[in-house]
């Protein structure tokens, strides 16, 4: 079992909708991380969460520390909002980052 | 404020010849780690560096691959005798002592033909 596992691994929504990512981790961790990349892109982080909740823009990211949980929420999606979204922790004992497969996620119009 | 600076963007190599890829961390950021990403795969960390030191390389592959971060200029991943499997794009990623934010460049793409 991978330490941390994201759900879904592809999601495809019509433009408008709500959109959940998922993002469960086994191991201690000192910070969760999400994640951007489209295709041929680079990498461009989103969100460092802790505890509680973040928001920038449509985005939202939410942490419960206690259920080793994470979502990362867009809302009112849009086509350029299509990419691979990637939740990655820094494990408590580590200094390096435990990376989830990501979510494949494409906005029709 | 530049973030992370990867260079070149992409780069194209023979069999057998040496890949250079380059790394500026963010200023006031000592810390650097590259990462690979094979295609449709993930990310895999290949090495962690200080100002002149190499703290972790336990992502390294064993041979022709190599790593600093002198204490002047940018971090280098050297790749000796390219084969085509080390066709990939290498992310550096840079952070403060002490700290797990990491700000990401935005890649090297190597082909190796």
């Amino acid at each position: 079992k991978n330490e941390v596992e994201q759900s879904p691994q592809n999601l495809t929504a019509q433009e408008g909708e709500f959109i959940t990512i998922n993002c469960s981790y086994s191991v201690g961790i000192s910070a969760l991380h999400w994640l951007q990349q489209h295709p041929g892109g680079g990498i461009v982080s989103l969100f460092m969460l802790s505890s509680g909740k973040k928001k920038h823009g449509r985005l939202i990211a939410t942490i419960n520390i206690q259920e080793k949980h994470s979502s990362l929420h867009i809302t009112a999606s849009h086509p350029r909002d299509s990419a691979v979204y990637i939740c990655a922790v820094a494990a408590d004992s580590n200094y390096q980052l435990i990376w989830g497969a990501g979510t494949k996620l494409i906005i029709k119009p | 404020n530049a973030g992370v600076m990867q260079n070149p963007r992409h780069l194209v190599r023979r069999r057998g010849q040496e890949a250079r890829l380059r790394c500026s961390p963010m200023k006031g950021h000592s810390h650097v780690y590259w990462y690979r990403q094979l295609p449709e795969e993930g990310l895999k960390f290949m090495v962690y560096l200080q100002k002149e030191n190499i703290i972790d390389e336990s992502g390294m592959p064993k041979e022709r691959f190599s790593a600093e971060f002198p204490k002047e200029g940018p971090s280098i991943l050297r790749i000796q005798q390219v084969v085509r499997g080390d066709s990939a794009a290498y992310f550096c990623a840079s952070s403060r002592q002490g700290s797990v934010g990491y700000t990401f460049g935005s890649g090297t793409r190597l082909t190796v033909v």
